[in-house]
């Protein structure tokens, strides 16, 4: 079966602006991770979703971020009035177990 | 609650062995340990549960010190394609913690 399927894979936007980033995870999966990869800073947590329980948000680093899950399946993450700083790779998970599986990434870059 | 890896980098040859440290100051639940190459997602390499376990991966094989809160990873005979930042992420131990948090990485480079 496919992976985690994570778009777009590039994008490139103005500071100032709104972005969503897409996560499809693993068909049966009931958690879904959130996380930024910055040079040098390892993987941050940003936001878990397991089943219909309510997300741990306890990552996002500001109120500009949020993220929904839809029926329990695709996941959105939007981060609302892009700064410079938000530039990174954002990495999607998913998992049915203990072991996660990644998605490739959005690389978001804020000019 | 990021849990503290080093060494930060290592340099390898072909064969040689290496441990990758992995600390944490709260009580751990589990220990899990990623492997990423350039420009690919992370893939899960092995959990490891409190109870002090020790798992293998093919040469690759790590050991939970729970009263520590301690965990390392040793790699032997290393070959090319185990270059690569390897990372450790943590449970803690507790009712819902089921926040997955990984350290800065070690970036380790197998050379021939």
């Amino acid at each position: 079966g496919a992976g985690v399927s994570q778009s777009p894979s590039n994008k490139v936007t103005e500071k100032g602006k709104d972005v969503e980033l897409r996560c499809d995870p693993i068909s049966g999966h009931t958690a879904l991770y959130w996380y930024r990869q910055s040079l040098g800073q390892g993987l941050e947590f940003l936001i878990y979703f397991q089943g219909n329980s309510a997300p741990d948000k306890s990552g996002l680093p500001s109120d500009r971020f949020s993220a929904e899950r839809t029926g329990g399946s695709v996941s959105t993450l939007t981060i609302q009035r892009t700064q410079q700083e938000d530039s990174a790779v954002y990495l999607c998970a998913s998992s049915y177990g203990q072991k996660l599986f990644f998605g490739s990434g959005t690389q978001l870059s804020v000019l | 609650q990021q849990p503290v890896q080093s060494p930060q980098a290592v340099i390898l040859r072909e064969g040689e062995d290496a441990v990758i440290n992995c600390s944490s100051s709260k009580a751990l639940y589990s220990v899990h340990w990623y492997r990423q190459k350039h420009g690919e997602a992370p893939v899960f390499l092995m959990i490891l549960l409190k109870g002090g376990e020790q798992k293998g991966h093919e040469k690759i094989s790590a050991s939970f010190n729970e009263k520590k809160q301690q965990s390392s990873l040793y790699l032997t005979a290393s070959q090319l394609s185990y270059s690569g930042t390897y990372f450790c992420g943590t449970r803690l131990s507790g009712a819902g913690s089921y926040q997955l948090t990984f350290g800065k990485g070690t970036k380790l480079s197998v050379i021939p």
